[in-house]
């Protein structure tokens, strides 16, 4: 069965730090693209990072450039998002999505259960 | 990169058809055909309904369609259905600065 479980969210103070991961199995990870999209309480879908399959070429939406980072472990079969200099914009679940290609222009076909993240002092 | 505008909410009769409507620039929904769209359940992980603008994945009922006509990617639910009342999105990849952008958001309900 094709799954993707993330873990690593939690509650943070303005300014702070964590370390999202999605544990992907049932398919050749390496073969497709990964994204993170995040979703505020109540609010639609933001696309927030993406990354090919071989790791070489990732992507930022213009509101986390500078303070999110994306990358992967195909040895692990998984994927991460670094994400610094929390603000409290950046609540929001946050999903794991796998590409249908292994470049970031397919769509996201199996999605992960979420992980929420939540900035507050 | 500002997202692609839907309509806040659609609705119908069970058995009727509805379209919700995805607008974008050439820059996104004009230029490609990497347009999809996703059903959300409240509390759920969004599920993939259409990809490549009219592609439908196995398992995916056949009451649901995608087009697109310029700048403007459309999906349609035939025979509409008490369990098709939830949120829809749809995404586009983009030549802007951010590579994917996402709708605004429909909220679909079965009258």
């Amino acid at each position: 069965e094709v799954q993707l479980l993330e873990s690593g969210g939690g509650l943070v103070q303005p300014g702070g730090s964590l370390r999202l991961s999605c544990a992907a199995s049932g398919f050749t990870f390496s073969s497709y693209a990964m994204s993170w999209v995040r979703q505020a309480p109540g609010k639609g879908l933001e696309w927030v990072s993406g990354i090919t399959g071989r790791g070489i070429t990732t992507y930022y939406a213009d509101s986390v450039r500078g303070r999110f980072t994306i990358s992967r472990d195909n040895s692990k079969n998984t994927l991460y998002l670094q994400i610094n200099s929390l603000r409290a914009a950046d609540t929001a679940v946050y999903f794991c999505a796998k590409g249908a290609r292994p470049s970031i222009l397919g769509a996201f076909d199996i999605w992960g259960q979420g992980t929420m993240v939540t900035v507050s002092s | 990169q500002s997202a692609l505008t839907q309509p806040a909410s659609v609705s119908g009769s069970p058995g009727q058809s509805i379209t919700i409507s995805c607008t974008g620039t050439s820059s996104d929904v004009g230029g490609y055909n990497y347009v999809s769209w996703y059903q959300q359940h409240p509390g759920k992980a969004p599920k993939l309904m259409i990809c490549e603008v009219s592609n439908r994945p196995s398992g995916v009922s056949n009451r649901f369609s995608g087009s697109k006509s310029g700048n403007t990617a459309s999906l349609t639910i035939s025979g509409l259905q008490a369990e098709d009342e939830t949120d829809y999105y749809c995404a586009s990849y983009t030549t802007n600065s951010t590579s994917y952008v996402f709708g605004t958001g429909t909220k679909v309900t079965v009258l």
